[in-house]
């Protein structure tokens, strides 16, 4: 089974704190992604990464960075995390390769104050 | 551009067969996938679209339209645990690039 696991399921930052949000994939997938969810908006790509030591910008990179130093790890970073950041974050992974699923992780739930 | 539109809300009775559209404009297309997401938990793969045409997988059939922009995820013999988000997402050009979700249509299943 594919799993794909988030550092935390509940998150409390307060304004202006760095806020490191870490996915873990066991299935060498190549393709990761970070997403975030929020109510009427849906799911909007954030970053993604074809492979170690690449990335790449998604809809709304703006606030955020990543890092990818391991195949299997993803890390999504707010530098100074904002009120408008509270939101779900969901990680992703696959194979390359437009037949193949994305399996997500159960997301991490953050909230900034 | 790419847009991506589906019902914000259904509601259907158990053991009925509700049908939740997708419609969408993508610059390319390389295939329709459904996702299943219940309150609180991850999106979950259900069906995945390339060719035109009908795919069943038990309770679950999707078909797509190429032409038409259209896709349709079928559920029958409905059960209270499909109450859930059902998300339509689409995969342009090229090939390897990740998935463009709709908002997601919640479905409620009443007794």
């Amino acid at each position: 089974d594919v799993k794909v696991t988030q550092s935390s399921r509940y998150l409390v930052k307060r304004t202006g704190e760095k806020v490191f949000l870490e996915c873990v994939q066991d299935m060498d997938h190549e393709n990761m992604f970070w997403y975030r969810q929020d109510p009427g908006l849906g799911l909007r790509l954030i970053y993604f990464s074809y492979d170690v030591k690449m990335k790449e910008k998604g809809d709304i990179p703006e606030g955020y960075s990543v890092s990818r130093e391991k195949k299997e790890r993803f890390s999504l970073i707010l530098e100074s995390a904002s009120t408008n950041q509270t939101s779900m974050y969901l990680c992703a992974s696959s194979f390359p390769g437009a037949a193949y699923e994305q399996y997500f992780g159960p997301g991490t739930r953050l909230t900034v104050t | 551009g790419q847009n991506i539109d589906q019902p914000t809300e259904m509601t259907a009775t158990e053991g009925a067969i509700v049908q939740i559209n997708c419609t969408y404009q993508t610059s390319g297309f390389n295939g329709l996938f459904w996702y299943q997401q219940h309150a609180g938990e991850a999106p979950t793969f259900l069906s995945y679209n390339v060719l035109d045409g009908l795919e069943e997988k038990g309770r679950f059939s999707s078909f797509l339209s190429r032409s038409k922009g259209y896709s349709y995820l079928l559920l029958k013999e409905l059960q209270m645990k499909d109450s859930a988000s059902y998300l339509c997402a689409v995969r342009g050009n090229p090939g390897n690039t990740p998935l463009v979700f709709g908002k997601g249509t919640r479905l409620s299943v009443i007794a």
